[in-house]
């Protein structure tokens, strides 16, 4: 069975200080894409990253990172020099290939999200 | 290409009443999904459409729930017999045959007194 799991719930942080959000994955495909996304108080789920099961290399965005390895089955992320609008609930999430239907992405399988609130 | 809209925001409605949202997804976006959130959760998969076709659905789509996707454009949700349990937020993402990427409609949140 597919699963997404975020063992942290909440996280609360003084601004600049950096932040971890952990994210572990279970799945038995071989190809497979693993996403984060921020979900502010507005509710919007807002689209921060993509990576595929065959690329390992981490990347780096302004002021976020991230760190996959398959070796351990996590994508985790890490918010450097945190600021206060950084707060709002993250979600890791992982969607597999519809091997019927072309390949094409199927849905997506969430975690339950961590709740970061950064405090000025 | 202002992304995906959703309508209504909001819908309050009394238990055993049926409701019906929409989705409008970016006008070259062949792939639509239906999800559901409730409070403290992740989204859940309710299902998906491949241009105007049906593909999947969830076991969370009860048959008091049906989506449709006439002409492969905008979707409608509709829930009938609505229970207080159907509470919640109804996601909307649309993606395309090339990009691996779910973009997310603002939602609607739907309460059921």
């Amino acid at each position: 069975a597919q699963k997404v799991t975020q063992a942290q719930t909440e996280i609360s942080v003084v601004e600049k200080e950096d932040v971890t959000l952990d994210c572990v994955y279970e799945t038995r495909d071989t190809t497979y894409y693993l996403f984060w996304y921020k979900q502010p108080p507005s509710g919007e789920l807002v689209f921060l990253i993509r990576r595929n099961s065959f690329d390992e290399q981490n990347e780096i965005s302004g002021r976020y990172s991230w760190n996959f390895q398959k070796s351990t089955s996590s994508f985790n992320f890490t918010i450097t020099a945190s600021q206060v609008v950084d707060s709002a609930v993250y979600f890791c999430a992982l969607s597999l290939k519809l091997q019927n239907y072309g390949g094409s992405q199927g849905n997506l399988i969430f975690g339950k999200g961590t709740k970061l609130s950064v405090k000025p | 290409d202002t992304g995906v809209s959703q309508d209504p925001r909001h819908k309050i409605t009394k238990r055993g009443q049926n409701v019906t949202f929409r989705c409008d997804p970016i006008s070259e976006h062949n792939r639509l999904y239906w999800y559901r959130q409730t409070l403290g959760q992740g989204p859940e998969f309710l299902t998906y459409f491949q241009n105007e076709a049906q593909l999947e659905k969830s076991r969370l789509l009860s048959d008091r729930f049906s989506a449709e996707r006439p002409k492969g454009s905008f979707s409608t949700l509709e829930i009938q017999r609505t229970e207080q349990g159907d509470s919640a937020m109804y996601l909307c993402a649309d993606g395309t045959d090339f990009k691996e990427t779910q973009y997310f409609g603002p939602g609607t949140r739907l309460l059921v007194l």
